[in-house]
């Protein structure tokens, strides 16, 4: 059974603070890890899709890294409209982690 | 916008009572899923189709069935409702049925159960 881990569970940043969030996955067989951004009340927006290690995404200040075990976004010098929660997903259908809350505070 | 439509935004009925919700995915996109999100579980998988053909189930209680018309639009029942499936529900949709095929969400429906 696919499982994903993410941590941490909230995450407090200021402006301009850089970081990283970490998504651990359980796979019998990776076919694709997946980044999503949700805000509060909102469908979760496509960010990236990974699918083996050693693969880097980029987006404005966001960047996505996997390797066989785990998948951190990075955020560089983050926005208070960064703020949202990220989730980690493997797979089809979709198994998702918990998901990472971000605030960045101006 | 992802390009992946629901309807009705938000639904609030009372216990016992049955609802439909309804999905129209991207322009192109053959692959349908329903998800169900709720504080406590996070995004669960309920159901996908793929072309018109049930491919895959999840934790899909059975007062709950969907379809997948031929237009390719899909629709969720949810029936003898209880509190506990108070909820949003999202629709997404992708060109294919693998899992490399990225999954596009759609806005929600809040289903509010009285």
């Amino acid at each position: 059974e696919d499982q994903v881990t993410q941590s941490p569970e909230a995450l407090r940043l200021q402006e301009g603070e850089s970081s990283s969030l970490n998504c651990s996955y359980t796979v019998s067989g990776l076919r694709g890890l997946f980044w999503y951004r949700q805000d509060p009340g909102k469908g979760p927006e496509f960010l990236f899709t990974l699918y083996s290690a050693g693969e880097e995404k980029e987006k404005e200040r966001l960047k996505a890294t996997l390797t066989k075990k785990e998948s951190f976004l990075h955020i560089t010098a983050p926005k208070p409209e960064d703020s949202a929660t990220y989730l980690c997903a493997v797979n089809t259908p979709l198994v998702f982690g918990k998901g990472t809350r971000l605030s960045v505070i101006a | 916008d992802s390009g992946v439509t629901q309807t009705p935004k938000h639904l609030i009925t009372a216990t016992g009572q049955r609802v439909t919700l309804r999905c129209s995915p991207r322009s192109g996109d053959l692959s349908v899923y329903w998800y169900q999100q709720s504080l406590d579980q996070g995004l669960q998988f309920l159901i996908q189709y793929y072309n018109g053909e049930e491919r895959a189930k999840g934790n899909i209680l059975e007062r709950f069935s969907a379809q997948q018309f031929p237009d390719l639009h899909s629709e969720l029942n949810l029936s003898s409702l209880e509190l506990g499936d108070s909820a949003l529900y999202f629709c997404a949709s992708s060109l294919g049925a693998s899992g490399q095929h990225t999954q596009y969400f759609g806005p929600g429906t809040r289903l509010t159960v009285l």
